[in-house]
């Protein structure tokens, strides 16, 4: 059975700083790993979806990584903003099944 | 857009009361969607999984007489929650999946954020 954790639980940082927030799954058979931003009260907005096939996914300040053989995804976020403050989560799909959530990692970014 | 649309995205209800949340795929026939339950600062739960035409498949632990999903049509599944209490006061989000033209998608909806009072 998937499991999926996410560290840190929780990062505060001022802003501009460049970040990595981690994920880690136990069954390397994904089928893709995505990555959802979560504001309070507020649904997933998508951020980036990586196919097994893939190494990395880029969008704007934003770069996924993914180690299939170890287990793990990166999710970088450059020159961080105030808007960017979210909660983060990382979800595994293993095919034919369902995406399995982390619990997630809160950031603040602080101005 | 949004290939998945999920209503409504707030609803109040009394204690007692039942009240329905409806997940339609816009783009794509699903015949699989998914519902999911995040309590207050946890991450997301699968409660069960929908299947159009067939019952539902409940994880361990999820009530299926008080969370009744149905999936009538490849486009549309609805989670009613039935005699709701505060302690259901969530946030539900569902998924649905693409299988179309050799890919397997999910996409997720907006989610739902349920009080209960």
């Amino acid at each position: 059975k998937q499991e999926v954790t996410q560290i840190p639980a929780a990062l505060s940082v001022p802003e501009g700083e460049n970040l990595v927030l981690n994920c880690s799954f136990t069954d390397s058979a994904i089928y893709n790993l995505q990555w959802f931003r979560q504001d309070p009260g507020k649904g997933l907005t998508s951020l980036l979806l990586i196919q097994s096939s893939q190494r990395e996914q880029t969008s704007g300040r934003l770069n996924a990584s993914l180690d299939k053989s170890s287990g793990r995804s990166t999710l970088y976020i450059a020159a961080s903003q105030p808007g960017d403050s979210a909660t983060y989560l990382c979800a595994a799909y293993n095919y034919g099944q369902n995406f399995v959530f982390g619990p997630g990692t809160r950031l603040s970014v602080l101005p | 857009g949004a290939v998945v649309s999920q209503h409504p995205s707030r609803v109040i209800c009394k204690s007692g009361t039942s009240v329905k949340i409806e997940c339609r795929s816009l783009d794509f026939q699903a015949t699989t969607m998914f519902w999911y339950r995040q309590f207050p600062k946890q991450s997301l739960m699968l409660m069960a999984t929908s299947n159009e035409g067939s019952k539902a498949t409940y994880e361990q632990g999820v009530e299926k007489d008080k969370f009744l999903i149905n999936h009538a049509s490849l486009t549309l599944s609805t989670l009613t929650v039935t005699s709701a209490h505060p302690e259901d006061s969530s946030f539900y989000i569902c998924s649905a999946r693409d299988r179309g033209q050799g890919v397997d998608t999910i996409y997720f909806g907006e989610g739902s954020w349920l009080t209960v009072v």
